[in-house]
């Protein structure tokens, strides 16, 4: 089992349409979760974070977890155009081990 | 806040040849991480400090790849004896301790 999963895609959706975007973990321990944007041939960005159970909001993003599942997503409210690209999850190992591991990333494309 | 600056940007070398990349991290940033993307996958951890300890280094890393974070401020990364599965993204990213990453723009390895 990889330690951090996602679908790699590519999720298509409508402009204006809510995206969402899934990502599972292994490492019950963990307490921080982070989602972050990549463009082609750049570097990844952070868009989000979130520590606690449930829902955090900013702007058109929020992100949603559920550590009981070992499960976080990110939806994307009036997707645009310039929304398309990679998304990745990155997961805190807990304890000692404090690498942040990420996913294979998710490619969304926004369709005009 | 100048951000994470890596140097060079691109690298072309031939196989067999030793390369070294430098990553001047966020100057309040005590964590310096290094991964490796390559196209279509997610950043994979390489090796991560904090100030100027090696905390962990991934099993999949051979012997060929060292890095150091002399004094707790920037960090090389070397590769001796370059193969052509090294060719990939180098990125490096800094944070404080349980905190999102910040990348810097990443050097792209092409050994010939």
């Amino acid at each position: 089992q990889k330690e951090v999963e996602q679908n790699s895609g590519p999720l298509s959706v409508p402009e204006g349409a809510i995206a969402s975007l899934n990502c599972t973990y292994s490492d019950r321990g963990s307490q921080s979760f982070f989602w972050y944007r990549q463009y082609s041939g750049k570097s990844p960005e952070l868009i989000m974070f979130i520590y606690s159970n449930g829902d955090k909001e900013d702007g058109r993003f929020t992100a949603q977890l559920n550590k009981a599942s070992q499960y976080v997503s990110l939806l994307i409210r009036d997707s645009q155009p310039s929304d398309s690209a990679t998304y990745l999850c990155a997961v805190y190992g807990h304890g000692g081990y404090q690498k942040v591991t990420f996913g294979t990333g998710t490619k969304l494309q926004v369709i005009p | 806040d100048t951000g994470v600056s890596q140097n060079p940007r691109h690298k072309i070398t031939k196989r067999g040849q030793n390369v070294t990349f430098r990553c001047d991290p966020i100057s309040e940033h005590n964590r310096l991480y290094w991964y490796r993307q390559t196209l279509g996958q997610g950043p994979e951890f390489l090796t991560y400090f904090q100030n100027e300890a090696q905390l962990e280094k991934s099993r999949l890393l051979s012997d060929r790849f060292s890095a150091e974070r002399p004094k707790g401020s920037f960090s090389t990364l070397e590769i001796q004896r370059t193969e052509q599965g090294d060719s990939a993204m180098y990125l490096c990213a800094s944070s404080p301790p349980e905190s999102p990453l910040h990348f810097g723009n990443g050097t792209r390895l092409t050994v010939t």
